[in-house]
Parts: structure tokens; C-alpha cells; sequence
């Protein structure tokens, strides 16, 4: 089955500063790569997600991107702001889905 | 609005005491599965169902069950419940039968203390 790293597990930052969650998985057959953010109390809610046709997406201020050759894709966050101070998941997705451990993630104002 | 609903949202229970823990969606989405969520493990399936009637094992389904009678609803039992069932539990939702191709939708999640 599949397995997914995440690192790292915690990162600060300064506001405006930029952030980047890295993950790896080990299927060459997952295909769907979506991004999740937690915040405090709440259920996980999707913030991007790209699929294997693609190498990378973004969306205002986040980017991921993809290296199928490599089995890798990272988050990117650009000028940071407090709001997105919360704990970040990837998965991987093919026969069956596999979350990452999570980052847990500071914006220091 | 659409949404995922999980009840109870905190439960704090003894060991040996069959519980469960309600989950439902009305967003008509085919797929509900359940995770929990434990520090530096990140979110592990317990079970999920592509379709009424259907329910297979995720990655850690020793002592739980489930049943998906009706679509919008995926209930998940403990039928005697052990401190190590302790954690963060989470029910989630998506449109299609296969999960890799779509969103997941998570509920607000249920805290589970079994002492």
C-alpha cells in the first residue's frame, strides 16, 4: 500500500515570509495529491490538490508541485499571513488514500 | 449548506461500554469513510464504504464496526472500547465511489476518552 512522508513536522515563520511542506509517497500508481488544512477544532478542509497530468497548480498565494519521477510534491505558501497558522496535511491517492503526519505550521506576526 | 455532522462531539466513556458515534452528510455523496487522528501519525482509516451496503477495512479496524444502511449515513460502533481508542475521531464524505479522484469532506471531528 501506499506511504506518505511529510516533513516538516513544525515551522515557524515571519509574516510575509514563505513556507514549504514537503512530502514524499512510495505508489508510482496514486495519481490525486490533494492538500488539507486543520485548524484549531476543526475537521481537515481541502486547499488545493493536483493530479499526475499536472506538474504544478496554485491558487492566489499557494502553490503545489509535483515530481512524479521523483514520487514528491510540496506546498508552497507565499507572503504568509497569521490566518494560515494551522496544521497542514498531504495525501496520496490511488487504490486508497494515505495522509501525511501533519505540519504544523506558525505565522509569527 | 453542505456539511458533514458527527455527534456526539466529546465523549468520555469506561472501558467496556459499547458506544456509537453518529455521522451524517447531505451533500448525496457515494463514499463515507472514518479516520482517527493521533499525534505524529497524521489521519488513519479505520473503515470506509463506497455505496450503500458496502464497507471495507482501512488501515486500523480492530475494534470498531459499521454499517451504511442508508446513504447519507455511516455510524461507527465500539462495541467495547479500550483506552487505546482514545483519539480524535473524524468522519468524511466524498461525491464518487472511488476515492482517489475526489474531495474529501471532514466533519468537526469527536473526542473519544475511554478511561
Amino acid at each position: 500500500g501506499e506511504n506518505v512522508e511529510q516533513h516538516p513536522s513544525t515551522l515557524s515563520v515571519q509574516e510575509g515570509d514563505s513556507a514549504v511542506i514537503k512530502c514524499t509517497y512510495s505508489d508510482s500508481a496514486s495519481n490525486y495529491f490533494p492538500w488539507y488544512k486543520q485548524e484549531l477544532g476543526k475537521g481537515p478542509q481541502l486547499i488545493i490538490d493536483i493530479r499526475s497530468n499536472v506538474g504544478e497548480k496554485k491558487d492566489q498565494r499557494i502553490a503545489v508541485t509535483l515530481n512524479k519521477t521523483a514520487k514528491h510534491f510540496s506546498l508552497h505558501i507565499t507572503e504568509t499571513q497569521p490566518e494560515d497558522s494551522a496544521v497542514y496535511f498531504c495525501a496520496a491517492s490511488g487504490d486508497d488514500m494515505r495522509f501525511g503526519a501533519g505540519t504544523r505550521l506558525t505565522v509569527k506576526p | 449548506e453542505a456539511q458533514v455532522t458527527q455527534n456526539p462531539r466529546y465523549l468520555i466513556t469506561v472501558t467496556g461500554k459499547k458506544l456509537t458515534v453518529t455521522c451524517s452528510q447531505n451533500m448525496n455523496h457515494e463514499y463515507m469513510s472514518w479516520y482517527r487522528q493521533d499525534p505524529g501519525l497524521g489521519l488513519r482509516q479505520i473503515y470506509y464504504s463506497m455505496n450503500v451496503e458496502v464497507t471495507d477495512k482501512g488501515d486500523v479496524p480492530e475494534g470498531y464496526k459499521v454499517s451504511r444502511k442508508e446513504k447519507r449515513n455511516f455510524p461507527l460502533i465500539l462495541e467495547s472500547p479500550s483506552p487505546n481508542q482514545t483519539s480524535l475521531y473524524f468522519c468524511a464524505s466524498s461525491l464518487g465511489g472511488s476515492q482517489s479522484l475526489y474531495e474529501q469532506y471532514f466533519g468537526p471531528g469527536t473526542r473519544l476518552t475511554v478511561t
